[in-house]
This record gives structure tokens, C-alpha cells and sequence, in this order.
């Protein structure tokens, strides 16, 4: 079983849609939780990241950590077809042997059609 | 501008070669990272230095070889035991402090395909 689950999808929405992307892990020991956009044949760029649980806004993208469930997710409202990307989540652990390494989910495919 | 720099974006080996793909940040961050994303399977830590002249394997270190003699710079290099080389590369790098988080950010990757 693999720490971190992320359906792959691909996810494909019309344009203005909400979209729910989604990821749960298996390592209680995550504490840091990000999400990452990857535009094709591109590097990934940081979207969002939150500490322990809660929810974080920024624009039109929200992201949830409910650590007694283990899952996390991505909001996307008023979709764009811009926002058509590969959606990653990772995580990580509060230091010690956890530096540095993030731990990715495979990673959503998501399609925004006018 | 500041920010990450793989060379080049395309790289092809034939079997038995080591071929070396660049990696230099201008960001003044002390870590450094490499990692393999293949479809379907998201992205693998292969090593990764927390400052100079000292690194680390990650999951997948078998293959790989890498060098930190600079700040700036942090080489891979794809060996002939590496038998499954062809993926997408990616280094990225990271601030130290502020606790034990760190935001990585990403370079455009290198794309490696064996012929």
C-alpha cells in the first residue's frame, strides 16, 4: 500500500465548475501538507500549503487537512481552463529523519472545457 | 531573475553510457533535490543535499550518483546500472529554517529518453 493515495483521474469539468480533489495517506506522522500544479512537460509550482489540520484560502483555491480521517483536499471554484494541469499532493513529517523528503500522491489530471 | 536551471530539456543515452544532467539554483537556498516522476506514479526522491559537500539517498538512489561541490549546483548522474532510465527529471530546492518546513520549488525538468 502506498503512503499517499490521489486518484488519478483524468478529471474533466466545465468551465465555472468546483472542483474536489483528493488524497489520503496512511503516515500519522505527516504534519506538513502541500499541493502542487504541474503544467505538462513542466515543473511542479506550489499551489498551497498548510500545517496539521484546518482549511487555507487563497483566491479561488481552498485547501482542507483533516488529519483524523488522514485525507486532504483541494478546492477549486470558478474553474478555468487554465486551471487544466496535473494536481500533486505531498507531505511530510516535523523534522528529524523527515527533512527534506516529501512524500507525492500520483497525481490528478484535470480537464477545464469552456 | 531568480530561480532553478536543468540542462538540457532533453537528453538521450545509449546503453551502457552515464550521461549527467545539470542542475543550478540562484535562489541562495542550502537544499538541493532530485526527483523521477514516471506516469501514473507521481514524483520519487532519488537524492537530496542539505548543504554543501554532503547528501542523501532518497527512495530510489540505485543507478544515480550525485555531487555537491557548490552552493548553486547539484549534478545528477544517470549510471549504466540505471536500467529503467527513461523518465522525466526533476530537481528543486528549498530555504532552510522556519522550523523543519521547507517549500520546494521546482525546475522545468529534463526529460530523458534512452535510445
Amino acid at each position: 500500500q502506498k503512503e499517499v493515495e490521489q486518484d488519478p483521474g483524468p478529471l474533466s469539468v466545465p468551465e465555472g465548475a468546483i472542483v474536489s480533489l483528493n488524497c489520503t495517506y496512511s503516515n500519522s506522522a505527516f504534519q506538513y501538507f502541500m499541493w502542487y500544479r504541474q503544467y505538462s512537460r513542466k515543473g511542479p509550482e506550489l499551489l498551497m500549503y498548510t500545517y496539521s489540520s484546518g482549511n487555507k484560502e487563497d483566491g479561488r483555491f481552498t485547501a482542507q487537512v483533516d488529519k483524523s480521517s488522514k485525507y486532504i483536499s483541494l478546492f477549486i471554484r470558478d474553474s478555468q481552463p487554465s486551471d487544466s494541469a496535473t494536481y500533486l499532493c505531498a507531505m511530510k513529517g516535523a523534522g528529524g529523519t523527515s527533512y527534506g523528503k516529501l512524500t507525492f500522491g500520483q497525481g490528478t489530471i484535470l480537464t477545464v472545457h469552456p | 531573475d531568480g530561480g532553478i536551471t536543468q540542462s538540457p530539456k532533453y537528453l538521450f543515452r545509449k546503453e551502457g553510457q552515464n550521461v549527467t544532467l545539470s542542475c543550478e539554483q540562484n535562489l541562495n537556498h542550502d537544499a538541493m533535490y532530485w526527483y523521477r516522476q514516471d506516469p501514473g506514479q507521481g514524483l520519487r526522491l532519488i537524492y537530496y543535499s542539505q548543504i554543501v559537500n554532503d547528501f542523501q539517498k532518497g527512495d530510489i538512489a540505485e543507478g544515480y550518483s550525485v555531487s555537491r561541490e557548490k552552493k548553486e549546483s547539484f549534478p545528477l548522474t544517470v549510471t549504466s546500472a540505471q536500467k529503467n532510465p527513461t523518465a522525466f527529471y526533476l530537481c528543486a530546492s528549498s530555504p532552510r529554517g522556519r522550523g523543519s518546513f521547507e517549500t520546494q520549488y521546482f525546475g522545468p525538468g529534463t526529460r530523458l529518453l534512452v535510445l
